[in-house]
């Protein structure tokens, strides 16, 4: 089974402008979270989308956006770059399981950003 | 904010010497899970503690969910120079689904 695979892998931009990014899920996962690594800060959760809704958000302005395809395939939008938008930035996937709690999550390789 | 502090956060050794990495909270986490990532990709995941005290062997690595399951330890024996990456410890709480990570350890074993 293929694993969670995201596009583009390595993105240089400029401040000012905006970036798309995009993960698939493994085949059967239906939840997709998006996180931000960085040196500084670590990993820290943007949000997560289920059945084409944002179920959870982080503590993200509102230039990060996302949104979820009838596929489960997600993408994730960020607005307006800023250098501290510099990151790696992860997809992770998972079934989930019915209930509460996390389920385990699967990450892609991630897609390296760079804003000049 | 619930925030994982994890210590040390670099640690160079060399092979066939043992460690302990160590995850702590002010906070009570449902479950945690401990990742490795390695450079160029995404963590990957070793092993998931729910239970108070709960303890989980993976080969050389033990990992320990502390009695109150706001701390955590992940000990490895023996270690060998592909034990070299970047653990990760990451809970929930309650029903929560998204994960709070810690800061990181980035190990490095010389051979």
């Amino acid at each position: 089974k293929a694993g969670v695979t995201q596009t583009p892998r390595y993105l240089i931009k400029t401040r000012g402008q905006q970036v798309t990014l995009s993960c698939s899920p493994i085949s059967g996962h239906r939840s997709v979270s998006w996180y931000q690594q960085t040196p500084g800060q670590g990993l820290q959760f943007l949000f997560e989308y289920f059945s084409e809704t944002q179920r959870n958000k982080g503590n993200f302005p509102g230039r990060f956006s996302g949104r979820q395809f009838s596929n489960s395939r997600s993408e994730m939008n960020v607005s307006t770059l800023e250098l501290g938008d510099s990151a790696l930035y992860l997809c992770a996937s998972s079934l989930p399981t019915s209930g509460g709690g996390a389920d385990t999550q699967y990450f892609g390789p991630g897609t390296r950003l760079t804003v000049l | 904010t619930q925030l994982l502090e994890q210590s040390p956060q670099f640690l160079s050794i060399q092979e066939g010497e043992n460690l302990t990495v160590y995850c702590n909270s002010s906070s009570v986490f449902s479950s945690l899970q401990w990742y490795r990532q390695e450079p160029g990709e995404g963590p990957v995941l070793l092993v998931t503690v729910v239970t108070g005290g709960e303890v989980k062997k993976l080969k050389r690595l033990t990992f320990q969910f502390g009695d109150a399951r706001k701390d955590s330890s992940l000990h490895i024996t023996a270690a060998q120079p592909g034990d070299t990456g970047l653990y990760l410890c990451a809970g929930t709480s309650g029903s929560a689904r998204q994960l709070t990570f810690g800061s990181g350890t980035q190990l490095t074993v010389l051979p």
